[in-house]
Protein backbone atom coordinates (compact mmCIF):
# COMPACT_ATOMS: atom_id res chain seq x y z
CA UNK A 1 0.00 0.00 0.00
CA UNK A 2 0.90 3.04 -0.68
CA UNK A 3 1.79 6.56 2.13
CA UNK A 4 3.48 9.55 2.65
CA UNK A 5 4.68 10.60 5.70
CA UNK A 6 5.21 14.55 6.42
CA UNK A 7 7.39 15.14 9.50
CA UNK A 8 6.11 17.74 11.94
CA UNK A 9 2.68 19.00 11.75
CA UNK A 10 3.75 22.87 12.01
CA UNK A 11 6.91 24.34 11.26
CA UNK A 12 7.55 27.68 12.11
CA UNK A 13 10.19 30.41 9.72
CA UNK A 14 10.79 33.75 9.94
CA UNK A 15 10.00 36.06 6.65
CA UNK A 16 13.10 35.52 4.18
CA UNK A 17 14.20 32.18 5.90
CA UNK A 18 14.42 29.08 4.34
CA UNK A 19 11.23 27.29 4.26
CA UNK A 20 11.94 23.07 4.06
CA UNK A 21 8.41 20.83 4.36
CA UNK A 22 9.25 17.16 4.26
CA UNK A 23 7.93 14.46 2.94
CA UNK A 24 9.27 10.90 2.70
CA UNK A 25 6.87 7.47 0.98
CA UNK A 26 7.17 4.42 0.89
CA UNK A 27 7.20 2.52 -2.47
CA UNK A 28 9.89 -0.89 -3.39
CA UNK A 29 8.82 1.55 -7.12
CA UNK A 30 9.15 4.76 -8.07
CA UNK A 31 5.82 6.79 -7.17
CA UNK A 32 4.07 9.74 -8.77
CA UNK A 33 4.43 12.59 -5.90
CA UNK A 34 2.74 15.55 -5.74
CA UNK A 35 3.03 18.76 -3.50
CA UNK A 36 -0.50 20.64 -2.93
CA UNK A 37 -1.21 24.02 -1.22
CA UNK A 38 -4.37 24.98 1.10
CA UNK A 39 -4.99 28.55 2.27
CA UNK A 40 -7.50 28.84 4.75
CA UNK A 41 -10.89 28.24 4.11
CA UNK A 42 -10.15 27.59 0.15
CA UNK A 43 -9.25 24.33 -1.85
CA UNK A 44 -6.34 22.48 -2.56
CA UNK A 45 -3.84 24.13 -5.70
CA UNK A 46 -1.28 21.65 -6.98
CA UNK A 47 2.93 23.45 -6.08
CA UNK A 48 4.17 20.42 -8.22
CA UNK A 49 4.63 16.76 -9.34
CA UNK A 50 6.72 14.36 -10.08
CA UNK A 51 6.84 12.03 -12.65
CA UNK A 52 9.85 10.34 -13.38
CA UNK A 53 11.07 13.06 -15.92
CA UNK A 54 13.48 14.95 -13.74
CA UNK A 55 13.90 14.57 -10.47
CA UNK A 56 14.56 18.32 -9.75
CA UNK A 57 10.88 19.72 -9.99
CA UNK A 58 10.30 24.01 -10.16
CA UNK A 59 6.84 24.98 -8.98
CA UNK A 60 4.68 27.75 -8.85
CA UNK A 61 5.71 30.32 -5.94
CA UNK A 62 9.25 29.49 -6.32
CA UNK A 63 8.84 26.40 -4.71
CA UNK A 64 11.29 23.23 -5.77
CA UNK A 65 11.03 19.79 -4.69
CA UNK A 66 13.94 17.34 -5.13
CA UNK A 67 13.08 13.33 -5.52
CA UNK A 68 15.65 11.04 -3.80
CA UNK A 69 15.17 7.69 -4.36
CA UNK A 70 17.74 6.39 -1.85
CA UNK A 71 16.39 8.13 1.10
CA UNK A 72 12.60 7.54 -0.20
CA UNK A 73 11.93 11.63 0.35
CA UNK A 74 9.98 14.16 -1.86
CA UNK A 75 11.00 17.36 0.66
CA UNK A 76 9.49 20.93 -0.61
CA UNK A 77 12.27 23.98 -0.60
CA UNK A 78 12.03 27.80 -0.93
CA UNK A 79 14.80 29.88 -0.56
CA UNK A 80 12.92 32.71 0.85
CA UNK A 81 10.20 32.33 2.78
CA UNK A 82 6.93 35.25 2.57
CA UNK A 83 3.77 35.95 4.34
CA UNK A 84 1.71 35.22 1.58
CA UNK A 85 3.50 31.19 2.05
CA UNK A 86 1.77 30.59 5.53
CA UNK A 87 -1.10 27.81 4.41
CA UNK A 88 -1.41 24.07 5.14
CA UNK A 89 1.03 21.84 2.26
CA UNK A 90 -0.24 18.16 2.22
CA UNK A 91 2.15 15.54 0.18
CA UNK A 92 0.07 13.23 -1.85
CA UNK A 93 1.32 9.86 -3.56
CA UNK A 94 -0.27 8.13 -6.25
CA UNK A 95 1.76 4.57 -7.15
CA UNK A 96 -0.38 1.37 -6.64
CA UNK A 97 -3.68 0.57 -8.70
CA UNK A 98 -6.17 0.87 -6.23
CA UNK A 99 -7.77 -2.06 -4.87
CA UNK A 100 -11.35 -1.89 -6.78
CA UNK A 101 -9.00 -2.53 -10.03
CA UNK A 102 -6.22 -0.39 -12.14
CA UNK A 103 -7.14 3.34 -10.78
CA UNK A 104 -4.34 5.32 -9.33
CA UNK A 105 -5.81 7.15 -6.62
CA UNK A 106 -3.54 9.72 -4.61
CA UNK A 107 -3.29 9.12 -0.67
CA UNK A 108 -2.01 12.56 1.34
CA UNK A 109 -0.11 12.80 4.09
CA UNK A 110 -1.29 14.68 7.08
CA UNK A 111 0.10 18.03 6.47
CA UNK A 112 2.48 20.53 7.74
CA UNK A 113 1.20 23.90 8.48
CA UNK A 114 3.42 26.60 7.54
CA UNK A 115 3.61 29.66 9.30
CA UNK A 116 5.47 32.55 8.08
CA UNK A 117 6.79 35.42 11.16
CA UNK A 118 7.42 38.60 10.06
CA UNK B 1 -10.63 27.53 -18.01
CA UNK B 2 -8.63 24.94 -15.09
CA UNK B 3 -11.34 26.06 -12.75
CA UNK B 4 -13.27 23.26 -10.79
CA UNK B 5 -16.78 25.23 -9.09
CA UNK B 6 -19.16 24.39 -6.33
CA UNK B 7 -21.63 25.66 -4.72
CA UNK B 8 -22.98 26.91 -2.06
CA UNK B 9 -20.03 28.27 -0.86
CA UNK B 10 -21.62 27.81 2.68
CA UNK B 11 -24.52 25.26 3.77
CA UNK B 12 -26.53 25.36 7.34
CA UNK B 13 -29.05 22.68 7.43
CA UNK B 14 -30.62 20.63 10.46
CA UNK B 15 -30.85 16.88 10.56
CA UNK B 16 -34.14 16.10 8.97
CA UNK B 17 -33.29 18.66 5.67
CA UNK B 18 -32.14 17.24 2.05
CA UNK B 19 -30.09 19.20 0.43
CA UNK B 20 -27.51 18.95 -2.52
CA UNK B 21 -23.91 20.34 -2.79
CA UNK B 22 -22.97 20.83 -6.96
CA UNK B 23 -19.53 20.70 -8.44
CA UNK B 24 -19.24 21.94 -12.35
CA UNK B 25 -15.70 21.06 -14.23
CA UNK B 26 -15.28 22.19 -18.10
CA UNK B 27 -11.89 21.05 -19.21
CA UNK B 28 -13.04 17.79 -20.04
CA UNK B 29 -11.61 15.88 -17.07
CA UNK B 30 -13.23 12.14 -16.42
CA UNK B 31 -12.60 11.21 -13.16
CA UNK B 32 -14.33 13.88 -10.49
CA UNK B 33 -13.97 13.36 -6.60
CA UNK B 34 -16.02 14.01 -3.41
CA UNK B 35 -13.50 14.61 -0.30
CA UNK B 36 -14.56 15.24 3.18
CA UNK B 37 -12.40 17.65 5.19
CA UNK B 38 -12.12 18.50 8.54
CA UNK B 39 -10.27 21.08 10.15
CA UNK B 40 -6.32 20.49 10.35
CA UNK B 41 -6.56 17.45 8.54
CA UNK B 42 -6.09 15.82 4.65
CA UNK B 43 -9.08 15.16 2.72
CA UNK B 44 -11.02 11.83 3.23
CA UNK B 45 -11.97 10.29 -0.23
CA UNK B 46 -15.39 9.65 0.01
CA UNK B 47 -16.64 8.45 -4.01
CA UNK B 48 -14.89 9.08 -6.83
CA UNK B 49 -16.48 9.21 -10.70
CA UNK B 50 -14.42 7.91 -13.57
CA UNK B 51 -16.56 8.08 -17.33
CA UNK B 52 -20.19 9.29 -15.15
CA UNK B 53 -19.82 5.68 -13.31
CA UNK B 54 -18.99 5.32 -9.81
CA UNK B 55 -16.05 3.77 -9.55
CA UNK B 56 -15.00 4.14 -5.76
CA UNK B 57 -17.65 4.20 -2.84
CA UNK B 58 -15.22 4.67 0.33
CA UNK B 59 -17.93 2.83 2.38
CA UNK B 60 -19.37 6.28 3.06
CA UNK B 61 -23.22 6.08 5.02
CA UNK B 62 -26.18 6.34 2.64
CA UNK B 63 -26.81 9.47 3.93
CA UNK B 64 -24.29 10.98 1.24
CA UNK B 65 -25.83 9.81 -2.25
CA UNK B 66 -23.64 10.95 -5.54
CA UNK B 67 -24.59 11.59 -8.78
CA UNK B 68 -22.95 12.44 -11.97
CA UNK B 69 -25.37 13.55 -14.29
CA UNK B 70 -23.06 14.24 -17.15
CA UNK B 71 -19.13 14.36 -17.35
CA UNK B 72 -18.98 17.99 -16.23
CA UNK B 73 -21.68 17.88 -13.43
CA UNK B 74 -20.90 15.99 -9.73
CA UNK B 75 -23.65 16.25 -6.85
CA UNK B 76 -23.97 15.40 -3.81
CA UNK B 77 -27.29 14.81 -2.24
CA UNK B 78 -27.54 14.86 1.68
CA UNK B 79 -30.46 13.71 3.78
CA UNK B 80 -30.26 12.84 7.76
CA UNK B 81 -26.99 14.26 8.43
CA UNK B 82 -25.23 14.07 11.82
CA UNK B 83 -23.44 17.01 13.28
CA UNK B 84 -20.55 15.53 12.97
CA UNK B 85 -21.15 15.42 9.41
CA UNK B 86 -20.41 18.98 9.91
CA UNK B 87 -17.48 19.76 7.66
CA UNK B 88 -15.23 21.30 4.32
CA UNK B 89 -16.54 18.99 1.26
CA UNK B 90 -14.41 19.51 -1.58
CA UNK B 91 -14.89 18.42 -5.10
CA UNK B 92 -11.94 17.29 -7.57
CA UNK B 93 -11.36 16.45 -11.19
CA UNK B 94 -8.49 14.96 -12.98
CA UNK B 95 -8.21 13.94 -16.43
CA UNK B 96 -8.72 10.05 -15.33
CA UNK B 97 -8.09 7.45 -12.52
CA UNK B 98 -5.84 5.53 -15.30
CA UNK B 99 -2.81 7.06 -14.84
CA UNK B 100 -1.30 8.46 -11.59
CA UNK B 101 0.60 11.24 -13.32
CA UNK B 102 -3.01 12.99 -13.09
CA UNK B 103 -2.82 15.39 -11.02
CA UNK B 104 -6.46 16.44 -9.43
CA UNK B 105 -7.74 20.03 -9.80
CA UNK B 106 -9.84 21.25 -6.57
CA UNK B 107 -12.79 23.30 -6.30
CA UNK B 108 -13.47 26.06 -3.40
CA UNK B 109 -15.21 23.75 -1.24
CA UNK B 110 -18.72 23.83 0.34
CA UNK B 111 -18.88 25.01 4.28
CA UNK B 112 -21.36 22.68 5.81
CA UNK B 113 -22.80 23.03 9.18
CA UNK B 114 -25.47 20.51 10.80
CA UNK B 115 -27.24 21.45 13.60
Amino acid sequence: AQSVTQLGSHVSVSEGALVLLRCNYSSSVPPYLFWYVQYPNQGLQLLLKYTSAATLVKGINGFEAEFKKSETSFHLTKPSAHMSDAAEYFCAVSLDPYPSGGSYIPTFGRGTSLIVHP
Amino acid sequence: DTEVTQTPKHLVMGMTNKKSLKCEQHMGHRAMYWYKQKAKKPPELMFVYSYEKLSINESVPSRFSPECPNSSLLNLHLHALQPEDSALYLCASSRSITGGYNEQFFGPGTRLTVL
